[in-house]
């Protein structure tokens, strides 16, 4: 089946730093979405991207969906400490929004006050 | 404008037992999907529904599972017969476009 790669599996970071985080996969994806997940809840939708090329950003977050649509990236500019929780990537293949999530296995962020 | 809500958030039950989760959606969100997670794991699809109709299932969801939506509001996830590797979180999400919106989950463990 699908597979996304995520890296860095996890990451400690001092707060105030900046965060890079990126998902590959060997298929092309028509839709890009990250979410936040936090210990015992459902994920939460950050930022979505519709178009090769597009940056889009959310406050402190920034991602972008990769030329080759098989890459995105997530940028977290001056962390904090509720930063902290597991990022996913998800793709989804199909044009007309209608078809399931491919996830990847997530990044664990913490964040050293 | 409410969020996808889950019930119930946890359920412990006996290997063998049958149980089921319910799942309300966004309320003009005509898509609705479940997703199952494991520890260190994302999350894993399960089946799909638009409006009433069951659109899609996983390789993932075997005959002990199934899954409806009935007048296309809410949803229910029932698992007959449990055994110990169904533990794990399940979720739902609900969409209008391509973005999709989880719920909390239901977290199952069976002993």
């Amino acid at each position: 089946g699908q597979q996304l790669n995520q890296s860095p599996q996890s990451m400690f970071i001092q707060e105030g730093e900046d965060v890079s985080m990126n998902c590959t996969s060997s298929s092309i994806f028509n839709t890009w979405l990250w979410y936040k997940q936090d210990p015992g809840e459902g994920p939460v939708l950050l930022i979505a991207l519709y178009k090769a090329g597009e940056l889009t950003s959310n406050g402190r977050l920034t991602a972008q969906f990769g030329i080759t649509r098989k890459d995105s990236f997530l940028n977290i500019s001056a962390s904090i400490p509720s930063d902290v929780g597991i990022y996913f990537c998800a793709g989804q293949l199909g044009n007309s929004g209608n078809t399931p999530l491919v996830f990847g296995k997530g990044t664990r962020l913490s964040v050293i006050a | 404008d409410t969020g996808v809500s889950q019930n119930p958030r946890h359920k412990i039950t006996k290997r063998g037992q049958n149980v089921t989760f319910r799942c309300d959606p966004i309320s003009e969100h005509n898509r609705l999907y479940w997703y199952r997670q494991t520890l260190g794991q994302g999350p894993e699809f399960l089946t799909y529904f638009q409006n009433e109709a069951q659109l899609e299932k996983s390789r993932l969801l075997s005959d002990r599972f199934s899954a409806e939506r009935p007048k296309g509001s809410f949803s229910t996830l029932e698992i007959q017969r449990t055994e110990q590797g169904d533990s794990a979180m399940y979720l739902c999400a609900s969409s209008r476009a391509y973005e999709q919106y989880f719920g909390p989950g239901t977290r199952l463990t069976v002993t």
